[in-house]
């Protein structure tokens, strides 16, 4: 099975309506990051979570670190259209390579204006 | 602007032909990564350099061949044993240390005539 599972899978939410995607890891989370791409383009960095409890915000977007869940949420607020894209976590294990990351599949949002 | 540099942005490959994919960065980064993504697919780790002529093989290593002769420079050749090249190859880089971000190029996308 999946190191890291992301839900839902895709998401299609009208504008200016709250959402909130969730990324759930099977292991002990070293660091969990967050990334945004668009269809065809590379992967555009977020936010880094680190310790449990810690919450981040970029603009509408803000993501918390439940640690006894080994669970990261990202919501977003106030969705636009400049929100639509593919949402990725990625999961720093220790042990793994201080340096590897596993990403989830990703979800897939779709803002209707 | 500091930023990592892929080319090109798309590739064709004829079958038993190796092709190589570039990846620079002006962002004074030690490592470097190079991963691989397919439709509905997280991302897999190909090989990463934590620094310059030193690589290591991540989880998805055969069928290709890196170097990293400079710290700016990690190319990626796809070999002729790579039996399924087709995808999208996003190359990325990070300061070294642990839980650092990783900084994304905007991908190759390489497909099989």
């Amino acid at each position: 099975s999946q190191e890291l599972e992301q839900s839902p899978q895709s998401l299609i939410v009208q504008e200016g309506k709250n959402l909130t995607i969730n990324c759930t890891s099977s292991k002990t989370l070293y660091g969990l990051y967050w990334y945004k791409q668009k269809y065809g383009e590379g992967l555009i960095f977020l936010m880094m979570l680190q310790k449990g409890g810690e919450e981040k915000s970029h603009e509408k977007i803000t993501a918390k670190l439940d640690e006894k869940k080994q669970q990261s949420s990202l919501h977003i607020t106030a969705s636009q259209p400049s929100h639509a894209g593919i949402y990725l976590c990625g999961a720093a294990y220790s042990g793994a390579g201080s340096y590897q990351l596993t990403f989830g599949k990703g979800t897939k949002l779709s803002v209707i204006p | 602007d500091g930023g990592i540099t892929q080319s090109p942005k798309y590739l064709f490959r004829k079958e038993g032909q190796n092709v190589t994919l570039s990846c620079e960065q002006n962002l004074n980064h030690d490592a470097m990564y190079w991963y691989r993504q397919d439709p509905g697919q997280g991302l897999r780790l190909i090989y990463y350099s934590q620094i310059v002529n030193d690589f290591q093989k991540g989880d998805i290593a055969e069928g290709y061949s890196v170097s990293r002769e400079k710290k700016e420079s990690f190319p990626l050749t796809v070999t002729s044993a790579q039996k399924n090249p087709t995808a999208f190859y996003l190359c990325a880089s990070s300061i070294t240390g642990q839980r650092q971000p990783q900084h994304f190029g905007d991908g190759t996308r390489l497909s099989i005539l």
